[in-house]
């Protein structure tokens, strides 16, 4: 079974400029979530998807950050403009529809390793 | 408000047991989740607590009081591949077949350093 994918995996940018990550879950994964990690820190998460709508974005710093699962299978994830403390790996999870036996469990992507400079 | 706590750094022998603590406070609970990082690379699942009591899954076993809003990770016959970081998570909404928030908080990670 293919796991979660993501792209690109590195990625320099200078402040102010856009950038755009890309997802692709596990096949038949309903829910995917975008999480940020700081360095020396746990994932935060940013946005919940299920299916094509949005569950859960209240940390998700709105006036810069957005995230679309059109088709409700990929996603992205757009920081426009970025600033230095957006430094981070930017991690993708997938798991099965909630309430569905084996649910609780979420996959995690290698992630995006993004520089601000 | 959420507030999950766990050691920044542990160090332990080869061959040994190591018990990695958790404590937490949040406005919910719906499971406590172990995952592992090793440097540069994706958490992976390690275990999933909801009721109290001793998960066991080979040399891994997991500890949920939910009295005490505290969990461990209990790791025996340490290998050298068992250096990572060890996070410590907290669902605290139940998502359901409505497809409810249930999105993880996690702490800060505990490092854990195998020496031979």
């Amino acid at each position: 079974e293919a796991g979660v994918a993501q792209s690109p995996r590195y990625k320099i940018i200078e402040k102010r400029q856009s950038v755009a990550f890309w997802c692709n879950p596990i096949s038949g994964h309903a829910t995917l979530y975008w999480y940020q990690q700081i360095l020396g820190q746990g994932p935060k998460l940013l946005i919940q998807f299920q299916n094509n709508g949005v569950v859960d974005d209240s940390q998700l710093p709105k006036d810069r950050f957005s995230a679309e699962r059109l088709k409700g299978v990929d996603s992205t994830l757009k920081i426009q403009p970025a600033k230095l403390e957006d430094s981070a790996v930017y991690l993708c999870a997938s798991s099965l529809e909630a309430g569905t036996l084996g649910a609780y469990e979420q996959y995690f992507g290698p992630g995006t390793r993004l520089t601000v400079t | 408000g959420q507030n999950i706590d766990q050691p920044t750094e542990m160090t332990a022998t080869e061959g040994a047991i190591v018990q990695i603590n958790c404590t937490y406070q949040t406005s919910g609970f719906n499971g406590l989740f172990w995952y592992q990082q090793h440097a540069g690379e994706a958490p992976t699942f390690l275990s999933y607590n909801v009721l109290d009591g001793l998960e066991e899954k080979g040399r891994f076993s997991s500890f949920l009081s939910r009295s005490k809003g505290y969990s461990y990770l209990l790791l025996k016959e340490l290998q050298m591949k068992d250096s990572a970081s060890y996070l410590c998570a907290v669902r605290d909404n139940p998502g359901g077949s409505g497809g409810g928030a249930d999105g993880l908080t996690f702490g800060k990670g505990t490092h854990l350093i195998i020496q031979p």
